[in-house]
């Protein structure tokens, strides 16, 4: 079955630091590049990170540069996002997404998203 | 305020054609793909367009992409319920490593 599964999402005080992973099953992880997607409840999308098949290429939204990282490992078929110096503004559900092009393309499927809170 | 823009809501009744339009700028719709995603409510996105015009294999031809300069549109016909959703728009913007940018949705109703 293909899917894609996220997890690490929680309630966490500003300033802290909290780690996703997402788990994909089905497909082939080593040609894909993997992304991160947020939104925040009843709002719009926004892309935080990518990743490309060997992470060569690794690129970041402006607001979370600095203090979030992207890292794979194909090896466990997952991909992780490294989220520090949490603000109340990076409360969002978060989900990540294949690229079956390998590069930075299309956002082919997604998981259902893991919710991170931000509060004190 | 999101980079790309869309109308927030259009709708139409049972069998007829709706048309989202998309407004960018040559930093991203002008100089790269357009890419359309749906989300139903409570659900992740999911896509329906990719590289201007193109389909996967799953989605039904009812859907169609287009791009022109530095604005895009999706166009739904033969409207039916379930394609009551949020869509959005969304491209690469001034490079290919990034932001990927997303519009600010829309919200089609079915009358």
């Amino acid at each position: 079955e293909r899917q894609l599964v996220e997890s690490g999402g929680g309630l966490v005080q500003p300033g802290r630091s909290l780690r996703l992973s997402c788990v994909v099953s089905g497909f082939s992880f080593d040609d894909l590049a993997m992304h991160w997607v947020r939104q925040v409840p009843g709002k719009g999308l926004e892309w935080v990170s990518g990743i490309t098949w060997n992470s060569g290429t690794i690129g970041y939204a402006e607001s979370v540069q600095g203090r979030f990282s992207i890292s794979r490992d194909n090896a466990k078929r997952s991909v992780y996002l490294q989220m520090n110096s949490l603000r109340t503004e990076d409360t969002a559900f978060y989900y990540c997404a294949i690229d079956r092009s390998g590069r930075f393309d299309w956002l082919d499927s997604w998981g259902q998203g893991t919710l991170v809170t931000v509060s004190s | 305020q999101s980079v790309l823009t869309q109308p927030p809501s259009a709708s139409g009744t049972p069998g007829q054609r709706v048309t989202i339009s998309c407004s960018g700028s040559s930093s991203n719709i002008g100089r790269n793909y357009v890419y359309w995603y749906r989300q139903l409510p409570g659900t992740a996105p999911k896509l329906l367009i990719y590289r201007n015009n193109l389909r996967p294999s799953e989605v039904p031809d009812r859907f169609s992409g287009s791009k022109s300069g530095t604005s895009a549109s999706l166009a739904i016909s033969g409207l039916r319920s379930e394609d009551e959703a949020e869509y959005y728009c969304a491209s690469w913007d001034d490079s290919l490593i990034g932001p990927y940018v997303f519009g600010s949705g829309t919200k089609v109703t079915v009358l």
